[in-house]
């Protein structure tokens, strides 16, 4: 079955103590990228990956890492959390940008104490 | 830069009725305009898009929608509401360019009365 998977689905942290948000698709596609959801702002792009090696900065990027050394693995990665990074994150994956549809993954709920 | 705007954040209709959610976007060239829904505790899903050709676009479920270059707009309509389209809603615009990135608007609420 085509997907895009991510893991842990909920995740309770503390300030400051990192941690990895795994993302990853089956459908051979190039491109990747997270978004976070917040309510009323909808959703906000906050890394992007064309293809592997090659990632770029979305909309708010501030506090997130990225890394693609793979082409179906895309992790999201908050070396210090803040309780402003609390939200509600998805994973999403393309063929491409422009007109083609994206994939979402089913999303990851972070609190962060 | 394009940008979306969904007008009313939350949308409620009784089963059976006709459901409109507005959808206007901003952009210097020819938009590529989509529409999402994500349902409770789930990812995001495409019910249609328009990237060229026929203005009036069908997507899953029943739903419609219809690209106006002249109001800049690209309302989401079904005929008749039914109990499971309850859902969030999310229009989104990119540009045509391979090299355009997608934004979202901030999303619509849709309930529906029984």
């Amino acid at each position: 079955e085509a997907q895009v998977t991510q893991n842990p689905r909920y995740l309770i942290t503390v300030t400051g103590k990192k941690l990895t948000v795994t993302c990853s698709q089956n459908m051979n596609h190039e491109y990747m990228s997270w978004y976070r959801q917040d309510p009323g702002l909808g959703l906000r792009q906050i890394y992007y990956s064309m293809n592997v090696e090659v990632t770029d900065k979305g909309d708010v990027p501030e506090g997130y890492k990225v890394s693609r050394k793979e082409k179906r693995n895309f992790p999201l990665i908050l070396e210090s959390p803040s309780p402003n990074q609390t939200s509600l994150y998805f994973c999403a994956s393309s063929f491409g940008q422009g007109e083609e549809t994206q994939y979402f993954g089913p999303g990851t709920r972070l609190l962060v104490l | 830069a394009q940008s979306v705007t969904q007008l009313g954040s939350h949308v409620s209709v009784s089963e059976g009725a006709l459901v409109l959610l507005r959808c206007n976007y901003s952009s210097s060239v020819p938009p590529y305009l989509f529409w999402y829904v994500q349902y409770p505790n789930q990812g995001l899903q495409l019910l249609l898009k328009y990237t060229t050709g026929a203005t009036l676009v069908k997507g899953i479920n029943g739903f419609e929608a219809e690209f106006k270059k002249s109001e800049t707009s690209f309302h989401l309509t079904k005929p008749s509401a039914h109990m499971s389209d309850a859902a969030e809603y999310f229009c989104a615009v990119s540009e045509s360019s391979s090299a355009s990135k997608i934004i979202f608007g901030s999303g619509t609420r849709l309930s529906i009365r029984p």
